[in-house]
């Protein structure tokens, strides 16, 4: 019974290739996150929203564009990735300051 | 910048024994401290958390105690079963989001 949903759960693309991952909660939380992980890897802080702006970006690079274009919804363009980019993808939303996240199953990206 | 010491990177405990994890933090402003179980292709899970004005808490057999002065904290699993078996992940909050994550432990519980 997860809270957070994220689609899609496996996505395999090309490098010229330009593709969405979404994140959806409907808690309430006024914050979303997103994160990077790579097998046997904690997961790597990217991006954060708090109430619908843009907070944090722990200088990503420009390929990757996140938007939040309601409290419910997160969403993390893709374009020209590197096949470095491949990793498990995790959103995460929390209701505020200092208040304990809850992780989507997250996307599985693959860069051919 | 900010990180967290995370050890050991390994543990092996038999079932029904008592299994340690710890932690060290950089930011001295850091105020809340959760601890996450990942299990092999899933997401983390949040299984229990501390705020820096507490020393202490408890959750049936999992515990973590906090010692700001030395910015350390720690989880404690009694009663070690085979589904604790994963890996293990503390947690920072630095800042108002930001959360630094420890380099994670892997669990192996031995029926």
């Amino acid at each position: 019974d997860t809270e957070v949903t994220q689609t899609p759960k496996h996505l395999v693309m090309g490098m010229t290739n330009k593709k969405s991952l979404k994140c959806e909660q409907h808690m309430g939380h006024r914050a979303m996150y997103w994160y990077k992980q790579k097998a046997k890897k904690p997961p790597e802080l990217m991006f954060v929203y708090s109430y619908e702006k843009l907070s944090i970006n722990e200088s990503v690079p420009s390929r990757f564009s996140p938007e939040c274009p309601n409290s419910s919804l997160l969403n993390l363009h893709l374009h020209a990735l590197q096949p470095e980019d491949s990793a498990l993808y995790l959103c995460a939303s929390s209701q505020g300051y200092p208040q304990p996240q809850h992780f989507g199953d997250g996307t599985r990206l693959s860069i051919l | 910048g900010e990180n967290v010491e995370q050890h050991p990177s390994t543990l092996s405990v038999q079932e029904g024994d008592s299994a340690v994890i710890k932690c060290t933090y950089s930011d001295s402003a850091s105020n809340y401290f959760p601890w996450y179980k990942q299990e092999l292709g899933k997401r983390p899970q949040l299984i229990i958390d501390i705020r820096s004005n507490v020393g202490e808490k408890k959750d049936q057999r999992i515990a973590v105690t906090l010692n700001k002065t030395a910015k350390h904290f720690s989880l404690h699993i009694t009663e070690t079963q085979p589904e604790d078996s994963a890996v293990y992940f503390c947690a920072a909050l630095s800042g108002t989001y930001k959360y630094i994550f420890g380099t994670g432990t892997r669990l192996k519980v031995l029926a």
